[in-house]
């Protein structure tokens, strides 16, 4: 059975620039969400993908949008980058609907906007 | 909406000390309940889990107990170690459709000295 995988591992844009990040789903999961962590914050839900559909949204603007893939991995993509989105970016994945609702994390993308 | 709010740290302990973190939660319906533990320069790791009332989650010699009546869920363990140090976050999952769409507090930091 494969954990969670992101990449990259670190990423470092320009403000205004656009950042694809990439994550596997763990096998038997076929659902993905994403979270962003600012500095010494705890993770904030960006959104979620099921289906290969947006199945839920945090407080984020739609500069963020997602897209998840037919082998239930999936992306993010940030638009017009800003400093404040520097930030550790993770992803976790389930299998909806189960038994259990543990979500595993892979380790994260780590970016920052220059 | 729901929210966590976790102690404040950092939280700095002499080896073999006892721990405890606390963790209270506003929700509607009934949530599950997990803590996570997250290692400088990695993703976040369940650490324990419970999903209904009165469930007592436990790993590694910690435990918590999902607590409905104070609506808590406190971290506990009876002697830390050094290498128990990282920070730790408390979390918690809609059941069902939307499981997978946490929130989490904003992390409470233990050093354990030797």
């Amino acid at each position: 059975e494969t954990g969670v995988t992101q990449s990259p591992t670190h990423l470092i844009k320009t403000r205004g620039q656009q950042v694809t990040l990439r994550c596997s789903s763990q096998s038997g999961h076929n659902t993905v969400s994403w979270y962003q962590q600012a500095l010494g914050q705890g993770p904030q839900f960006i959104f979620q993908y099921y289906r290969e559909e947006e199945n839920g949204r945090g407080n984020f603007p739609p500069r963020f949008s997602g897209l998840q893939f037919p082998n239930y991995s999936s992306e993010l993509n940030v638009n017009a980058l800003e400093l404040d989105d520097s930030a550790l970016y993770l992803c976790a994945s389930t299998q909806v609907p189960s038994v259990t609702d543990t979500q595993y994390f892979g380790p994260g993308t780590r970016l920052t906007v220059l | 909406g729901n929210s966590v709010t976790q102690m404040e740290g950092p939280v700095t302990l002499s080896e073999e000390a006892f721990l405890t973190i606390n963790c209270t939660y506003t929700a509607t319906g009934y949530p599950s309940l997990f803590w996570y533990v997250q290692y400088p320069g990695e993703g976040l790791q369940l650490l324990l889990k419970a999903t209904k009332a009165d469930d007592k989650g436990s790993n590694k010699g910690f435990e918590a107990t999902y607590r409905k009546e104070t609506t808590s869920f406190h971290l506990e363990k009876g002697s830390v170690q050094v290498s128990d140090s990282a920070v730790y976050f408390c979390a918690l999952s809609p059941f069902g459709t939307n499981a997978g769409k946490s929130t989490f507090g904003d992390g409470t930091t233990l050093t354990v000295k030797p």
